[in-house]
């Protein structure tokens, strides 16, 4: 039972651009849910999060949006930059700092 | 301010041999959370203690054990190893427990079981 997912492996895309990474959920008991940027062989490092109540966060390039009716959220990256490609996992959160990751998704930003 | 310490960063250990890996947090924090990475499951959540308490527990058979100590700092054991066992082992450190918290992770102890 996969409770969080990242449908897409991979993702491409031109420097300057747009970069939107997706993620859908089913707990509905997930109240605060966070994005990791990882490298091979590395922890994942925090990125950004948004708590259930809120629709939208941001943090310089990044942006988190979060669709609570579709159990949808999704991270902007704008501009996109070289040194953003990486994994990126999206996780939920149902208090007790236990956190429940989707399978990532591998973007490449092509210079 | 330092980040989350794993040690040792690598490990190769024998099936059948046990294995600890410690994990010291961010100073100040008190929760810490534990995670198994491979390439079929993903990242995977095995154990959360604050304040040398479990309160939380994953998927995992007992052989996968920790404890937390009066410093904050963590333990976790693995005993009768199994080939796949072998993983990237994340430790994760937040400043408390309950909602709203971020984890940060240390660069992790990656365990190859022959």
């Amino acid at each position: 039972d996969q409770q969080v997912k990242q449908n897409s492996p991979s993702l491409s895309v031109q420097e300057g651009r747009i970069s939107i990474l997706n993620c859908d959920y089913t707990n509905s008991m997930f109240d605060y849910f966070l994005w990791y940027k990882k490298y091979p062989a590395e922890g994942p490092t925090f990125l950004i999060s948004i708590s259930s109540i809120k629709d939208k966060n941001e943090d310089g390039r990044f942006t988190v949006f979060l669709n609570k009716s579709a159990k949808h959220l999704s991270l902007h990256i704008v501009p996109s930059q070289p040194g953003d490609s990486a994994v990126y996992f999206c996780a939920g959160n149902n208090a007790g700092n236990m956190l429940t990751f989707g399978g990532g998704t591998r973007l490449m930003v092509k210079p | 301010k330092a980040g989350v310490t794993q040690t040792p960063r690598y490990l190769i250990k024998t099936r059948g041999q046990q294995v600890t890996l410690s994990c010291s947090p961010i100073s100040g924090h008190r929760s810490v959370s534990w995670y198994q990475q491979t390439p079929g499951q993903g990242l995977q959540f095995l154990f959360e203690y604050f304040s040398e308490t479990q309160r939380n527990k994953g998927n995992f058979p007992g052989r996968f054990s920790g404890r937390q100590f009066s410093n904050s700092r963590s333990e976790m054991n693995v005993s009768t190893l199994e080939l796949g066992d072998s993983a990237l082992y994340l430790c994760a450190s937040s400043s408390r427990q309950g909602l709203n918290t971020e984890a940060f992770f240390g660069q992790g102890t990656r365990l190859t079981v022959v």
